[in-house]
């Protein structure tokens, strides 16, 4: 994945679909895509990942087109609680990973 | 109950002081990892260890050192020699699956006075 891409900020209303796209242009056949999710002070929490097409789990959903160089994370119906920093995951070599400096969604009442 | 722990939340330390920042996993993983995050930043990797007595320099190592002399201990030291120290770390842990998902720890909070 190396290096990734992604707004520094969003704004939502309550109840509103959120969509965020992460570009990585140098994503490797092997690597997998993941985002998390970090409030402030707080370790970053695993949120989902995929390698290719649509996963979704009970927070959100990955979409991937078939090239594998962007990805869009979508939370439906974004809460006040959602509140936080997004980050997609870069990877070089097996075990480093690479954050960058995620998206600031704020949700709004 | 699985997870990481680090001890301690919040740590005051004098400058020129050793300072070691304590992270246990009983997630029985081979890779555990040390973050830096500053104010409004990204995470930063400073170490990483895939497996016990082996570690790797991560991208921002000077002035810090770290140890793994057992699987599910992995503690990082700031020396002196560390310009800026003041910073919120992070521990995170990740097994040897194709799919390496970390796991982080609630964080510990360094400042320098």
């Amino acid at each position: 994945l190396a290096k990734t891409t992604q707004p520094i900020s969003m704004d939502s209303y309550e109840g509103q679909e959120v969509n965020i796209t992460c570009s990585h242009n140098n994503i490797a056949t092997n690597d997998y895509i993941t985002w998390y999710q970090q409030f402030p002070s707080q370790g970053p929490r695993f949120i989902i990942q995929g390698y290719k097409t649509k996963v979704t789990n009970e927070v959100a959903s990955l979409f991937i087109p078939a090239d594998r160089k962007s990805s869009t994370l979508s939370l439906p119906r974004v809460s006040l609680s959602d509140t936080a920093v997004y980050y997609c995951l870069g990877r070089r070599g097996t075990y480093k990973y690479i954050f960058g400096t995620g998206t600031r969604l704020k949700v709004l009442a | 109950d699985g997870g990481i722990t680090q001890s301690p939340k919040y740590l005051f330390r004098k400058e020129g002081q050793n300072v070691t920042l304590s992270c246990e996993q009983n997630l029985n993983h081979d890779a555990m990892y040390w973050y830096r995050q500053d104010p409004g930043q990204g995470l930063r990797l400073i170490y990483y260890s895939q497996i016990v007595n082996d570690f790797q320099k991560g991208d921002i190592a000077e002035g810090y050192s770290v140890s793994r002399e057992k699987k599910e201990s992995f503690p990082l030291t700031v020396t002196s020699a560390q310009k800026n120290p003041t910073a919120f770390y992070l521990c995170a842990s990740s097994g040897r699956a194709k799919v390496l998902t970390q796991y982080f720890g609630p964080g510990t909070r360094l400042t320098v006075l």
